[in-house]
This record gives structure tokens, C-alpha cells and sequence, in this order.
């Protein structure tokens, strides 16, 4: 079956550092894929997306990389903040889907200690 | 300009009764869905819509259902609730083309059934 899996371990780091995040699919192509950052009792809310022929995407303190031979997508946050805790989900559209129906990940906690 | 609302933010349902889970967007999106969230699990895909009048099963559609008569408005319906349907649930919408297929999600519905 298609899936998407992201570390289930939270990840500790101290502030300033760079946060990486990784998103590993198996058993299908993706056209693109998505991050999240969902905070505790709310909703998703969109951050990025890389399409399947992108090797990486910037926005702001935040970089996407996109391995088709890994497949795996790799999600960078620079000089991370405290106020960047929050649980990063990761979220995929494979080439066989259509109607934009995502294939999502669990998600990976993210701690930010000053 | 409210983005996705969803209505009730909590309930509490006995096993056996109904409820309607509301869901408007403003944002006069085609596609909507409808989600769950359990606990160190990724959001699964309920029910989905393209356009009013027209909805489809997801990957766990059993024991809901589903209406779409105007493009604002998806509600999800719980028959019987049962103690497997305690989640969290969150409805989303996304323009679906090309430039945009980003999801907005809304703030969710934290649903137990005991």
C-alpha cells in the first residue's frame, strides 16, 4: 500500500540551530509534496510545496528538498526559534490520485529550547 | 474573511446517537474533505467532494456520511457512533488547480463516544 512516514520521535534542539525533518514514501511516485505545521488543538496549516521534478524550495527560514532516488523529502527549518515548536506533518499526492486526495504522514514533534 | 469553520469545537456522544459535524468555507473552493486524526496517526482522508452535488468515499468512510448542496457547505454525518469513532475531525478545502492545491484546514472537532 502507498506510504508516507516521518520520524514518530520528537526532535530536541537548541535554539539557533537548523531543524531537520525527514518524509519517506514507499510504494509509489509522488507528484509533489506538502508540509504542514500543526499546533496543538488547531488545524494544519500549509507552509510549502515541492513538485516531483524540484530539487528544493525556499521560504523564508524554511527549505524543502525533494530525493526521487532516496525517496525521501527532507524539511529544513534555519536558525530555529522557540516559537517554532510545533508538530510538522509531511503530505504527498501520488501520480496514480487525483482530486488533490493527500496521503499524510503521522508527523514529527519538533521542540525548540532556548 | 473566515477561511474553514467548523461547528461543534467539542461533543460528547453516547454509543448509538447521531450527530452532524458543520463545515463552511468562504473561500469558494471546489474540493472540500473531510479527515480524522487519532492519536500518532496521520490524517485519513473520511469523504471528498469536487463540487456541489458530487462526493466520494475516502480511504475510511464506514459509518459516515456525507451531503454537499451549495459549494460553502460540507457536513459529515455520524450514524450510531460508536467507540471507534472518537478522533479528532477536520474538514479542509482547496482551490485543486494547478496554482493552488494547498488545503485550508479548519480548527477541528474533538468528537468522544463512550
Amino acid at each position: 500500500s502507498q506510504k508516507i512516514e516521518q520520524n514518530s520521535e520528537a526532535l530536541n534542539i537548541q535554539e539557533g540551530k537548523t531543524a531537520t525533518l525527514t518524509c519517506n514514501y514507499t510504494n509509489y511516485s509522488p507528484a509533489y509534496l506538502q508540509w504542514y505545521r500543526q499546533d496543538p488543538g488547531r488545524g494544519p496549516v500549509f507552509l510549502l510545496l515541492i513538485r516531483e521534478n524540484e530539487k528544493e524550495k525556499r521560504k523564508e527560514r524554511l527549505k524543502v528538498t525533494f530525493d526521487t532516488t532516496l525517496k525521501q523529502s527532507l524539511f529544513h527549518i534555519t536558525a530555529s526559534q522557540p516559537a517554532d515548536s510545533a508538530t510538522y506533518l509531511c503530505a504527498s499526492l501520488p501520480f496514480s490520485g487525483g482530486y488533490n486526495k493527500l496521503i499524510f504522514g503521522a508527523g514529527t514533534r519538533l521542540a525548540v529550547h532556548p | 474573511n473566515a477561511g474553514v469553520t467548523q461547528t461543534p469545537k467539542f461533543r460528547i456522544l453516547k454509543i448509538g446517537q447521531s450527530m452532524t459535524l458543520q463545515c463552511t468555507q468562504d473561500m469558494n473552493h471546489n474540493y472540500m474533505y473531510w479527515y480524522r486524526q487519532d492519536p500518532g496517526m496521520g490524517l485519513k482522508l473520511i469523504y471528498y467532494s469536487v463540487g456541489a452535488g458530487i462526493t466520494d468515499k475516502g480511504e475510511v468512510p464506514n459509518g459516515y456520511n456525507v451531503s454537499r448542496s451549495t459549494t460553502e457547505d460540507f457536513p459529515l454525518r455520524l450514524e450510531l457512533a460508536a467507540p471507534s469513532q472518537t478522533s479528532v475531525y477536520f474538514c479542509a478545502s482547496s482551490l485543486g488547480t494547478s496554482s493552488s492545491y494547498e488545503q485550508y484546514f479548519g480548527p477541528g472537532t474533538r468528537l468522544t463516544v463512550t
